[in-house]
């Protein structure tokens, strides 16, 4: 199993630019996430789904769309990029948690480092 | 959410067991203890999780005080590859939101 993939691993834009990040994964996961990761801080959540065709904002949505229209795919659109979106951006995905165990384990992917100028 | 609070960086002999620290102080009944690492910019890595018990897997072992204000990860020998930010997280099941502070930096010195 690929686990978590992310494509580009990289990527440089101009300020306004559009693009769409990509997100897949091979376990069969309902939920998946996109977080954004930014110097010396840690990860915080932009959108997730919690099933095919769902969305819901996280905790910094603006200026970000997302869309999964597949179980195995997620997808982050920028419209028109700003440098306040340079960041590290990482998904993730699981399964809903267990109860009784409370595990609840998010496997995330490699990352795709994104500079705007 | 209950917030967390760890040290912003430690450091560890290699061989020597590493001691993590956190305080969530403000956890609810039903809120797990989770621990993530992040190593060198990957993406985080799942390590432990527990409710009110003390737990143990290969990779560490988790210390929940009896009022579970606080507990603590312990790397029994920490190896250079532990280097890492390791995060604290404190989440109810079934929540979709990880709230990741700024973690603790270990480094594992030679």
């Amino acid at each position: 199993n690929a686990g978590v993939t992310q494509t580009p691993k990289f990527r440089v834009l101009k300020t306004g630019q559009s693009m769409t990040l990509l997100c897949a994964q091979d376990m069969n996961h309902e939920y998946m996430y996109w977080y954004r990761q930014d110097p010396g801080m840690g990860l915080r959540l932009i959108h997730y789904s919690v099933g095919e065709g769902t969305t819901a904002k996280g905790e910094v949505p603006d200026g970000y769309n997302v869309s999964r229209l597949k179980k195995q795919n997620f997808l982050l659109g920028l419209e028109s990029a700003a440098p306040s979106q340079t960041s590290v951006y990482f998904c993730a995905s699981n399964t809903p948690g267990q109860l009784v165990t409370g595990y609840n384990e998010q496997f995330f992917g490699p990352g795709t480092r994104l500079t705007v100028l | 959410d209950a917030k967390t609070t760890q040290p912003t960086s430690m450091d560890c002999a290699e061989g020597r067991a590493a001691n993590l620290p956190c305080n969530h102080s403000t956890i609810s009944g039903n809120e797990y203890v989770y621990w993530y690492r992040q190593i060198h910019s990957q993406g985080p890595q799942y390590i432990i999780h527990g409710l009110k018990n003390n737990e143990t897997n290969e990779m560490a072992s988790l210390i929940i005080t009896e009022d579970r204000k606080s507990s603590t990860l312990i790397l029994p020998h920490a190896t250079l590859r532990d280097t890492a930010v390791y995060y604290c997280i404190v989440i109810l099941t079934g929540a979709n939101n990880l709230f990741f502070g700024t973690g603790t930096r270990l480094t594992v010195i030679p």
